[in-house]
C-alpha cells in the first residue's frame, strides 16, 4: 500500500521569507513523487516531479523539492515567498512497481498563506 | 487553460433527481479519472479509465455510474444522491504511464439538497 502525510494543516509564512511545506511518503519500492497547488475554485495544478535522479527538483513559479529516502520526505520549498503562492498544496505518490499503475495517493494538503 | 474541461461547474440536484457531469481532455491522455474533493478530507480515487476500459472502482457507491465512451471523454452519472455526496468533483487525465503527473479539471461544485 502506498500513503502519504502532510503534518501540517496550516503554514503561515511573511512575504519575502522561505516557506517549506513538509510531506512523509510510505511505499512499498521506489516512489513516484509528486506536488501540486490548488488555487480557490480551480482544479490541482501540477508543479513539479521526482523520478530519479538529483535529490532536489525544481518546478513551477520557483518552487523546488527534496527527495530525501532515508526520511522518507518530500518537502516543498522556495525561498523567497509571494502573496500570491498563497494558496492549498497537495502531495501525491505513486509506486513505480507497476509500470502503467494509475493509482496516485493525495495529501490530506497544506493550506498556505503568505502575510504582506 | 488546463487541457480537461469539465462541464458543468456548478450544479445543484434534488436527492431523486437524475444528472451527469462531464469531462473532455484535449491532451492525447489515455487514462481518465475521477475524484470526490470534500472539505477536510484526503482527495479520494472514485474510478480510473485506462484505454476506455475500468481499470479501478474505489468502493462507490452505485448511485454514482461513470461511462468512458472514448478516450477524451469521461461522465459521471448521478441518481438518488444523499446530502453527504455534496463535494467538488474533479476529472483528471493522464498518459497512463506512472511517471507522468495527471492533468485536473477545474470541477464541478455539487450541492445535494
Amino acid at each position: 500500500a502506498q500513503s502519504v502525510a502532510q503534518p501540517e494543516d496550516q503554514v503561515n509564512v511573511a512575504e519575502g521569507n522561505p516557506l517549506t511545506v513538509k510531506c512523509t511518503y510510505s511505499v512499498s519500492g521506489n516512489p513516484y513523487l509528486f506536488w501540486y497547488v490548488q488555487y480557490p475554485n480551480r482544479g490541482l495544478q501540477f508543479l513539479l516531479k521526482y523520478i530519479t535522479g538529483d535529490n532536489l527538483v525544481k518546478g513551477s513559479y520557483g518552487f523546488e523539492a527534496e527527495f530525501n529516502k532515508s526520511q522518507t520526505s518530500f518537502h516543498l520549498k522556495k525561498p523567497s515567498a509571494l502573496v500570491s503562492d498563497s494558496a492549498l498544496y497537495f502531495c501525491a505518490v505513486r509506486a513505480i512497481r507497476f509500470y502503467n499503475n494509475n493509482d496516485m495517493r493525495f495529501g490530506a494538503g497544506t493550506r498556505l498563506t503568505v502575510k504582506p | 487553460e488546463t487541457g480537461v474541461t469539465q462541464t458543468p461547474r456548478h450544479l445543484v440536484m434534488g436527492m431523486t433527481n437524475k444528472k451527469s457531469l462531464k469531462c473532455e481532455q484535449h491532451l492525447g491522455h489515455n487514462a481518465m479519472y475521477w475524484y470526490k474533493q470534500s472539505a477536510k478530507k484526503p482527495l479520494e480515487l472514485m474510478f480510473v479509465y485506462n484505454f476506455k476500459e475500468q481499470t479501478e472502482n474505489n468502493s462507490v457507491p452505485s448511485r454514482f455510474s461513470p461511462e468512458c465512451p472514448n478516450s477524451s471523454h469521461l461522465f459521471l452519472h448521478l441518481h438518488t444522491l444523499q446530502p453527504e455526496d455534496s463535494a467538488l468533483y474533479l476529472c483528471a487525465s493522464s498518459n497512463g504511464v506512472s511517471n507522468q503527473p495527471q492533468h485536473f479539471g477545474d470541477g464541478t461544485r455539487l450541492s445535494i439538497l
